[in-house]
């Protein structure tokens, strides 16, 4: 089966610059999550949606991240204006169903931004 | 609060040295924990998930381990290849103060030749 998709691979913008980043998870898994790993720490969630809908978006930055899910399937997420400490890594994953009911989640390999 | 500790947080070991990996959760009425492997450059991949105290799961040289307090990653004989950082996560309950998947730091290993 296909893994999780995530594009660019990588980008580099300076601060106050927009960058979006694209996920398309396993095909069938309903959850979708969007997490932010910086150097030595593990991943942070971000949002969390369940089909198009937010589940969870409580330590997403909204004055400046925004994250939509159309249609249930792809999702993309954005920043904008971009901060230096948005350097990270922006890693992607679905689940079959919720992870709250123990299902695993499985990872793209995300997007390594960097701003200048 | 809920908290996922990962212990050591580095460890280097010699090709076929064996040793465990520790993670602990103060999470209450657990519904999973979850192993991962990362490799430098990408993302997160599932290993296993343990549901309850005394169950085991194996795999090639690794093998994991649940108690109601924590998990242990134990690598047996490991090989260069083995060499990643190994995370684990514990998923919210309706007990626990947490809404969300909490990951820990992961312990970063190294095996050399």
């Amino acid at each position: 089966e296909a893994g999780v998709a995530q594009s660019p691979r990588y980008k580099i913008i300076e601060k106050r610059q927009s960058v979006a980043f694209w996920c398309n998870p396993i095909s069938g898994h309903a959850t979708l999550y969007w997490y932010q790993q910086i150097l030595g720490q593990g991943p942070k969630l971000l949002i969390q949606f369940q089909n198009n809908g937010v589940v969870d978006d409580s330590q997403l930055p909204k004055d400046r991240f925004s994250a939509e899910r159309l249609k249930g399937v792809d999702s993309t997420l954005k920043i904008q204006p971009a901060k230096l400490e948005d350097s990270a890594v922006y890693l992607c994953a679905s689940s079959l169903e919720d992870v709250r009911l123990g299902q695993p989640q499985h990872f793209g390999d995300g997007t390594r931004l960097s701003i200048l | 609060e809920d908290q996922v500790t990962q212990s050591p947080e580095a460890l280097r070991l010699q090709e076929g040295e064996s040793s465990s990996l520790n993670c602990s959760y103060t999470v209450s009425g657990l519904r999973g924990l979850f192993w991962y492997r990362q490799d430098p450059g990408k993302g997160p991949e599932f290993l296993f998930t343990l549901y309850s105290a005394g169950e085991e799961k194996e795999k090639e040289r690794l093998k994991a381990t649940l108690t109601k307090k924590e998990s242990f990653l134990h690598i047996t004989a490991p090989k260069p290849e083995d060499s990643a950082t190994y995370l684990c996560a514990v998923p919210p309950t309706p007990y626990s103060s947490a809404s969300k998947i909490i990951f820990g730091s992961g312990t970063r290993l190294s095996i050399r030749p």
